[in-house]
């Protein structure tokens, strides 16, 4: 079963708002990676995250690697919406070469 | 690159049919992971394989399912016999470990393949 509890599990938001979701695990993860998954596709890497308390930007979006290695979050200023989607956030734990995935945020953006 | 492809996108079947999934790799990755994303369960890691031969396959539900890798840039996940509660989107990602030891792993999907079994 899952080892991440992501939230929310959901959203409406108003274009323009700022977004944030965070993961939480019991476990330590080495690595979290962050996803988005549009409809009829596969997920797709947004960002990726190496080490403790790093903090990365990608555009409108921030992520940032919790200082015990067990959480994550994701932001998203000035939502627009092809911002819709579902976001995954992902962890790798030791040298392990699968990942272990959140049950996701479904995201959607009003107009 | 064009990316992991994988065939048929969509696939209806009846209860008791044989279903095979495939998926083509990225150039160059050596790493191969069948998931399954469904509502009640989201993505699930069914196996994966590294180097072409299996490392985990504790995902895979039951005997009804195997996946092979012949050769670098082939994979296929069988279903025999098709239940409904098969009924998913299968996905296959492939991987290139970055770094070593405990080095970073990111993992490219495909689109997928949407089962149906009726």
């Amino acid at each position: 079963g899952q080892q991440l509890n992501q939230s929310p599990q959901s959203m409406f938001i108003q274009e323009g708002e700022d977004v944030s979701m965070n993961c939480t695990s019991s476990s330590i993860f080495n690595t979290w990676l962050w996803y988005k998954q549009e409809p009829g596709e596969g997920p797709v890497l947004l960002i990726a995250l190496y080490k403790a308390g790093e903090l990365t930007s990608n555009g409108r979006l921030t992520a940032q690697f919790g200082i015990t290695r067990k959480d994550s979050f994701l932001n998203i200023s000035a939502s627009i919406p092809s911002d819709v989607g579902i976001y995954f956030c992902a962890g790798q734990r030791g040298s392990a070469r699968q990942l272990t995935f959140g049950s996701g945020t479904q995201l959607t953006v009003l107009p | 690159d064009a990316g992991v492809i994988q065939s048929p996108r969509h696939e209806v079947t009846e209860m008791g049919q044989e279903v095979t999934l495939r998926c083509k790799p990225i150039s160059g990755h050596n790493s191969l992971f069948w998931y399954r994303q469904t509502m009640m369960r989201g993505l699930e890691l069914l196996i994966y394989f590294n180097n072409n031969v299996p490392i985990d396959d504790s995902g895979m539900p039951e005997d009804r399912f195997s996946a092979k890798m012949p050769n670098a840039s082939f994979s296929t996940l069988k279903i025999q016999p098709s239940e409904p509660r098969d009924s998913a989107v299968y996905f296959c990602a492939s991987s290139s470990r970055t770094g070593g030891l405990g080095g970073a792993n990111v993992l490219t999907f495909g689109a997928g393949s949407r089962l149906t079994v009726l």
